[in-house]
């Protein structure tokens, strides 16, 4: 049984630069959220997408993208960045917007 | 008031001991709790929710609900080095509120056990 995958493990950028995060959902779920965990903080809500629609935003600005793909995977899209968006980005699945989460490996997000 | 609060720590228990992780959170309205354990450099895992008031068991573990004093804890039995991590409490909101699917950290307790 695949869990929950992520792609890239680590990525390094520069301020201004845009980036793409991508994410497989554990095999049978068809909603994925998405969170931002900056050091030492707990993760922080960015948009859950369910139906290949954004169902749900947390307090990220327009910079923070996303879209969902007919076979469930997703994408987080970046733009503009900040040094203040080093993160690990992490990537939740579940059966249905309100079924239980799990998270994938997160991508390690480092911005110079 | 933040929404989700946990004493940070470190919380050091001796192996063997119980350890007893607290959380508290703001909105009344909030239907499930989930404890994850985290790691250093990991992702969250998931190690017990709960939707009712109460207690509920998986092995070594007790989770706790008290929705009048809105507050969650988490017990862990017979603790092993291996316990060590930060444990994050979310939830998760209320379905009233309009698709309110979101889970809410708190910042994490870390927790050392000593052998």
């Amino acid at each position: 049984d695949a869990g929950v995958t992520q792609s890239p493990t680590h990525l390094i950028k520069t301020r201004g630069q845009q980036v793409t995060l991508r994410c497989s959902p554990k095999s049978g779920h068809d909603t994925v959220s998405w969170y931002q965990q900056a050091l030492g903080q707990g993760p922080q809500f960015i948009f859950q997408y369910y139906e290949e629609e954004e169902r749900q935003r947390g307090n990220f600005p327009d910079r923070f993208s996303g879209h969902q793909f007919p076979n469930y995977s997703s994408e987080l899209n970046v733009n503009a960045l900040l040094l203040g968006d080093s993160a690990l980005y992490l990537c939740a699945s579940s059966f249905g917007p309100s079924d239980t989460q799990y998270f994938g490996p997160g991508t390690r997000l480092t911005v110079l | 008031q933040k929404e989700v609060e946990q004493n940070s720590g470190p919380l050091s228990v001796p192996e063997g001991a119980i350890a007893s992780l607290n959380c508290t959170y703001s909105d009344r309205g909030s239907q499930s709790f989930f404890w994850y354990r985290q790691y250093s450099g990991k992702s969250p895992e998931l190690i017990m929710f709960i939707y009712s008031n109460g207690d509920k068991e998986d092995g070594r573990f007790t989770a706790q609900l008290n929705k009048a004093s809105q507050y969650v804890s988490l017990l862990i039995r017979d603790s092993q080095p291996s316990d060590s991590a930060t444990y994050l409490c979310a939830v998760n909101g209320a379905e009233l509120r309009g698709s309110n699917y979101k889970l809410t950290f708190g910042k994490g307790t870390l927790l050392t056990v000593n052998p």
